[in-house]
């Protein structure tokens, strides 16, 4: 696998259910993203993690759980969703968060709450 | 008012056009411009990267800032079919401790007809 993987690709969830994305990148990056795209609306970031500390929450509800345990795993636990949560979920890697670090991105989870 | 405005489209051109695709953004701390490409069902891909004022030149891509009028723009000759998809501008400030975020526009819709 090279470049960030995501799974699962798509994900149908009940409101009541609990289900967690993976990320994972093959880089040797430092810093990892999660970010939500939205249909008609600009790509939202969520959290930003370095070193496996989270650095940014961009005052996302609590039903959004992140998980960093190691610079090459991110995890995005979700539990009790609302259906306006369904969206691409995006994540994304570089090797720092100065600005001239690229952002490289995964394929993204197609998330979809009923 | 949105930090980052652009036209959502869609654009639909002929094969061999010249494309023209523009963001205007109000923060004039924005030091890192970005174009990203993103297929349908697919994360977003870097496509160029320019650091301040100027123009950037890739094969059939061009981008360009202007800082004094807060406008950036990519241009792509000779369109192919295969440049159809969604393409989103992203700025970013500079330094590490001024935060990681990058600052999408919505993305404009392109299609490129045979």
């Amino acid at each position: 696998e090279t470049g960030v993987t995501q799974t699962p690709r798509h994900l149908v969830m009940g409101m009541t259910n609990k289900k967690s994305l993976k990320c994972e990148q093959h880089l040797g990056h430092n810093a990892m993203y999660w970010y939500k795209q939205s249909a008609k609306k600009p790509l939202e970031l969520m959290f930003v993690y370095n070193f496996k500390e989270q650095t940014e929450n961009n005052s996302v509800p609590s039903r959004f759980s992140p998980e960093c345990p190691n610079s090459s795993h991110l995890f995005l636990h979700l539990h009790t969703l609302q259906p306006e949560d369904s969206a691409l979920y995006l994540c994304a890697s570089s090797r720092g968060l100065a600005g001239g670090n690229t952002q490289y991105f995964g394929p993204g989870t197609r998330l979809t709450v009923l | 008012q949105k930090e980052v405005e652009q036209d959502p489209g869609p654009l639909s051109v002929p094969e061999g056009a010249i494309v023209s695709l523009n963001c205007t953004y109000s923060n004039s701390a924005f030091q890192y411009f970005m174009w990203y490409r993103q297929y349908s069902r697919k994360g977003p891909e870097l496509l160029m990267y320019t650091y301040s004022s100027g123009n950037k030149e890739d094969g059939r891509f061009t981008a360009q800032v202007d800082k004094s009028s807060k406008y950036i723009s990519l241009f792509i000759r000779d369109s192919q079919p295969s440049d159809s998809a969604t393409y989103l501008c992203a700025m970013r400030f500079g330094s590490e401790t001024s935060g990681s975020r990058l600052t999408f526009g919505e993305g404009t819709q392109l299609t490129v007809n045979p």
